[in-house]
């Protein structure tokens, strides 16, 4: 099993929808969890980071964590072309500090 | 805030030369630094962490004395890949965070060419 799980994609949703990409992971110690977006030849973004259980919402951004299910999410609401990237689900290790990433989900956003 | 820079953006070698990439964070101090290397469609691959004036860690089947990481002062990291060969074309990628927290904030990358 791997330590952090992202469905590769693409996960395709048309402009103005909503879109929702899922990760889980292994390490129940994990305190931290950020998402981060990778556009095509460039390098990671940060998105948003989020700690305790629950939503946190940023703008058209909303991450979703639930600790005892080992997933946290990422909802796009009116999803934008410009928002086709790969997204990044990094998870903070609890024995090393280091932040373990995802392979990654490809989002299209297609006008 | 929180940006990182990397130099060069670009760089083509001859196979057997070796290169030099700079990381730095230009307006906060980064206790520890991170490099890490990308293929094509592939996910990031943690190279080693790099802490101020101590010795690189580096991730198991990373060669250490090929990848050479020197972090001197609280801005600024090096990576040099010595004796590159094609094998070692890639995207390099480094991070910086601030000392106590977890958050990663990444340079632009350098992608490397070796003919």
């Amino acid at each position: 099993q791997k330590e952090v799980e992202q469905n590769s994609g693409p996960l395709s949703v048309p402009e103005g929808a909503i879109a929702s990409l899922n990760c889980t992971y292994s390490d129940r110690g994990s305190q931290s969890f950020f998402w981060y977006r990778q556009y095509s030849g460039k390098s990671p973004e940060l998105i948003m980071f989020i700690y305790s259980n629950g939503d946190k919402e940023d703008g058209r951004f909303t991450a979703q964590l639930n600790k005892a299910s080992q997933y946290v999410s990422l909802l796009i609401r009116d999803s934008q072309p410009s928002d086709s990237a790969t997204y990044l689900c990094a998870v903070g290790s609890s024995n090393t500090g280091k932040l373990i990433f995802g392979q990654g989900t490809t989002l299209q956003v297609k006008p | 805030g929180a940006v990182v820079s990397q130099h060069p953006s670009w760089v083509i070698c001859k196979s057997g030369t070796s290169v030099k990439i700079e990381c730095r964070s230009l307006d906060f101090q980064a206790t520890t630094m991170f490099w890490y290397r990308q293929f094509p469609k592939q996910s990031l691959m943690l190279m080693a962490t790099s802490n101020e004036g101590s010795k690189a860690t580096y991730e198991q089947g990373v060669e250490k004395d090929k990848f050479l990481i020197n972090h001197a002062s609280l801005t600024l990291s090096t990576l040099t890949v010595t004796s590159a060969h094609p094998e070692d074309s890639s995207f390099y990628i480094c991070s910086a965070r601030f000392q106590g927290r977890e958050t990663q904030y990444f340079g632009p990358g350098t992608r490397l060419l070796v003919l």
